[in-house]
């Protein structure tokens, strides 16, 4: 099953405007939510990640918003450029357990930026 | 410091034969994951290593195999392949295995 659920599933911005991908998660043991990015024939590059133990973290244009109590987290793109346009994948993974070293992705987000 | 590297960029193989993959990590990293990327499935964890041992393994038959060395260079093998093993193979290294994933450009396999 799905451990992490992405949406949407492709999303087009106008430059300069603000592009918005949400994740869901179930699993409690997770305790690292990464993000990345991925262009085409390249393998995915790491954006920005955070700790269930804050609620944001901005970096430049980037910003991850996480909601514990919901288990959701989402991912800010500010003043999107044709750039960015790529896919994002949400990710979560455990830091103890069984699982440790495995990272649950979400199915991706295509986003297109219009100059 | 180098990034994760992965040889052969390329394959192109035939229904039943074998292939091995190899992922040098970066330096200090203990740990390699093997993912499978397709448009279908999306990314699927295949198996992760740390420091020469497996520690998990996805849901994969035992076609697809792998081993890490002691200088923490990674290799998988897929033996008797199948069309359906036409994919992106990703590995990606982490200095212990619960902190950031950072992943290699992929090789890029072909089943005829």
């Amino acid at each position: 099953q799905q451990q992490v659920k992405q949406s949407p599933q492709s999303l087009i911005v106008q430059k300069g405007g603000i592009s918005i991908i949400n994740c869901a998660y179930e699993n409690t043991a997770f305790d690292y939510f990464p993000w990345y990015q991925q262009f085409p024939g390249k393998g995915p590059a790491l954006l920005i990640a955070i700790r269930p133990d804050v609620s944001e973290k901005k970096e430049g244009r980037f910003t991850i918003s996480f909601n514990k109590s919901a288990k959701q987290f989402s991912l800010h793109i500010m003043d999107s450029q044709p750039g960015d346009s790529a896919t994002y994948f949400c990710a979560a993974t455990p830091g103890w357990g069984s699982t440790l070293g495995r990272l649950y992705f979400g199915r991706g987000t295509q986003l297109t930026v219009w100059p | 410091k180098a990034g994760v590297t992965q040889t052969p960029r390329y394959l192109i193989k035939t229904r039943g034969q074998q292939v091995t993959l190899s992922c040098s990590p970066i330096s200090g990293h203990r740990s390699v994951s093997w993912y499978q990327q397709t448009p279908g499935q999306g990314l699927q964890f295949l198996f992760e290593y740390f420091s020469e041992t497996q520690r998990n393994k996805g849901n994969f038959p035992g076609r697809f195999s792998g081993r890490q060395f002691s200088n923490s260079r990674s290799e998988m093998n897929v033996s008797t392949l199948e069309l359906g093993d036409s994919a992106l193979y990703l590995c990606a290294s982490s200095p212990r295995g619960f902190e950031e994933q950072f992943f290699g450009p992929g090789t890029r396999l072909t089943v005829l």
